[in-house]
């Protein structure tokens, strides 16, 4: 089944212990993209990828990093996690050449304390 | 970076109503989307515009790509509960060719009572 896979679902961690939000998209897919959802606000890029080793900034880019060293795989580092980092995150993939609408991950629900 | 107004916020209505709502953007998209949101899960791609002017149909879902190419709308006929959700809007200005990048609108969540 084509899809995207975020690990963990759910994250409770304390605040500047780091951690990493695995995300896999088995599509075969260029472009991958990492989002937040938070209430009120919608949701907000993060970092996109336009292929390997390719990364840039999104909208709302401070306290994250990525790395794209494989196709399939575009985790989301936070270093030292904060409060204000609690949300919903969302990893999304979609081809370069075709149809315009990102696949999206079911979510990670991150709680920082 | 770009912004989307999308109204209304909320929307409560009765099974087997209509439902309208919409995207308003300053900025000029080449490509609008519309997606929902079940609960718990990830957004999920209903209709994609491509042209200024284009009308879309997918089931009871219609949306149309505004000529300005500033705004879009998005119409639900005859609602039933299942539709109970998030719509986002989201449009899309290809740099060089690339469609990578998309804005989201702030969601209307919506309700239905049976």
């Amino acid at each position: 089944e084509a899809q995207v896979t975020q690990n963990p679902r759910y994250l409770i961690t304390v605040t500047g212990k780091k951690l990493t939000v695995t995300c896999s998209q088995n599509m075969n897919h260029e472009y991958m993209s990492w989002y937040r959802q938070d209430p009120g606000l919608g949701l907000r890029q993060i970092y996109y990828s336009m292929n390997v080793e390719v990364t840039d900034k999104g909208d709302v880019p401070e306290g994250y990093k990525v790395s794209r060293k494989e196709k399939r795989n575009f985790p989301l580092i936070l270093e030292s996690p904060s409060p204000n980092q609690t949300s919903l995150y969302f990893c999304a993939s979609k081809s370069r050449d075709s149809y315009p609408g990102y696949t999206f991950g079911s979510g990670t629900r991150l709680t920082v304390v | 970076g770009q912004q989307l107004n999308q109204s209304p916020q909320s929307m409560f209505i009765q099974e087997g109503e209509d439902v309208s709502m919409n995207c308003t953007s300053s900025s000029i998209f080449n490509t609008w989307l519309w997606y929902k949101q079940d609960p718990g899960e990830g957004p999920v791609l209903l209709i994609a515009l491509y042209k200024a002017g284009e009308l879309t149909s997918n089931g009871r879902l219609t949306a149309q790509f505004g000529i300005t190419r500033k705004d879009s709308f998005l119409n639900i006929s005859a609602s039933i509960p299942s539709d109970v959700g998030i719509y986002f809007c989201a449009g899309s200005i290809p740099p060089g060719g690339s469609n990578y990048k998309l804005t989201f609108g702030k969601g209307t969540l919506l309700t239905v009572n049976p």
